[in-house]
């Protein structure tokens, strides 16, 4: 089985700009999360999709946002970057077991 | 709100020491225990994780942890490292309630095993 992919592998934005991340779930999974790790935070749960429904939040603004289509992939959009935002942006696919993620490779987001 | 804390934020070991590493969280209700390890170059895997039943989980290449209610602690285990081991590891807890996929995250202890 095919793994998590994570497109693209490195952005660079300047402020204010916009970005779109994907997330290409294992075949079969159909829960997707995101999470970003810096090194002072960590990694730091920023949403999660279950068959197209957002089910859990974190504790992000407005300016993050994901959506999950149909076929379980999912993207993640954060709008009006900041210098903060930069950071590896993980994906996470899952089975029905809770918690029994399998990561991608994530995506390196620098903001200028 | 959950949290997780990992004391040690780098660790050295000679080959065939013993390691522990540990994690203590705060939530009030029941929960899901993970460890997380990140190998040089691969991303995040499941070591192991806890439940409910046995306290004592056994996990992947020889780990295994113990999960204590009343210290609200779920050490990492292994009694004798091999320098494949050199990786960084995280804990990770969520409520057990919800069987969601909202994990939160200690900031990991990094391995390093010397030959």
């Amino acid at each position: 089985k095919a793994g998590v992919t994570q497109t693209p592998r490195y952005l660079i934005k300047t402020r204010g700009q916009q970005v779109t991340l994907s997330c290409s779930p294992i075949s079969g999974h159909r829960s997707v999360s995101w999470y970003q790790q810096t090194p002072g935070q960590g990694l730091q749960f920023l949403f999660e999709y279950f068959s197209e429904t957002q089910r859990n939040k974190g504790n992000f603004p407005g300016r993050f946002s994901g959506r999950q289509f149909s076929n379980s992939r999912s993207e993640m959009n954060v709008s009006t970057l900041e210098l903060g935002d930069s950071a590896l942006y993980l994906c996470a696919s899952s089975p029905r077991q809770a918690g029994k993620l399998f990561f991608g490779s994530g995506t390196q987001l620098s903001v200028l | 709100a959950q949290s997780v804390s990992q004391h040690n934020h780098h660790v050295i070991l000679s080959e065939a020491a013993s390691l522990e590493l540990g994690c203590n969280y705060s939530y009030g209700g029941t929960v899901n225990l993970f460890w997380y390890v990140q190998y040089p170059g691969q991303h995040l895997q499941l070591l192991l994780k806890y439940f409910s039943g046995d306290p004592l989980v056994k996990g992947i290449k020889g780990f295994e942890a113990e999960f204590i209610k009343s210290k609200f602690s779920f050490n990492l285990r292994k009694p004798s490292v091999q320098w494949s081991d050199t990786a960084e590891y995280f804990c990770a807890v969520n409520a057990g309630e919800t069987g969601a996929n909202n994990l939160f995250f200690g900031t990991g202890t990094r391995l390093t095993v010397i030959p």
